[in-house]
């Protein structure tokens, strides 16, 4: 099956700086590449998706690029908030009913 | 429109005993499934039903079975709860067979088992 991988587990970033967060996957078919912002106690909410066609898309201050080559992707948050912390995962498919999550980054943005 | 609904919240359960973790939503969605969220190890898929009528096996099957009641509905049972199964359990839904428009989560059921 699939593995997702995804560094780092923690991160702390200044106000106004960039965080990066990075996956890698293991099969060359998935396909369709999403990440998740959860809040403390809350449900996990998809904010961005990039399918296995396009290299790199953007929405407003956050940025998703895939290489399929290295098999890997990034989730770049810009310009980051407090409101921003949260944790985050990224996840793979190729079958659209199996997704395979990473283990989750910690985002903290230190105001 | 209240979109995935999952009861109960929260449960505590001693080892051996049964429970049902329910499931409904009311975004006419095809496929719905059912993960568990331990620290550390991300979401892992439990079971899932890509459309009414049918049921297959995700990444940690064992000792759970589920049910897909009608559209709306997804269930997931515990026949005999075990300390392992202490973990925060989400139904979700999609809205087309492939999930490529990704998942639409429930707010979660948070089950200790003693």
């Amino acid at each position: 099956g699939e593995n997702v991988e995804q560094h780092p587990s923690t991160l702390s970033v200044q106000e106004g700086d960039s965080a990066v967060i990075k996956c890698t996957y293991s099969d060359s078919a998935s396909n369709y590449f999403p990440w998740y912002k959860q809040e403390l106690g809350k449900r996990p909410q998809l904010i961005i998706d990039i399918r296995s066609n396009v290299g790199e898309k953007k929405d407003q201050r956050i940025a998703v690029t895939l290489n399929k080559t290295a098999k890997h992707f990034s989730l770049h948050i810009t310009e980051t908030q407090p409101e921003d912390s949260a944790v985050y995962f990224c996840a793979a498919s190729h079958t659209g009913n199996q997704f395979y999550f990473g283990t989750g980054t910690s985002l903290t943005v230190i105001p | 429109n209240a979109g995935v609904t999952q009861t109960p919240k929260f449960q505590v359960l001693k080892t051996g005993q049964s429970m049902t973790l329910q499931c409904a939503q009311d975004m006419n969605h095809n496929s719905m499934y059912w993960y568990r969220q331990d620290p550390g190890m991300g979401l892992r898929l439990i079971y899932y039903s890509a459309s009414e009528g049918t049921t297959d096996k995700g990444e940690v099957p064992n000792g759970y079975n589920v049910s897909r009641l009608n559209k709306r509905e997804f269930s997931l049972r515990l026949e005999s709860a075990a300390p392992s199964q202490t973990s925060v359990y989400f139904c979700a839904s999609s809205e087309v067979w492939d999930g490529a428009y990704g998942y639409t989560f429930g707010s979660g059921t948070r089950l200790t088992v003693v």
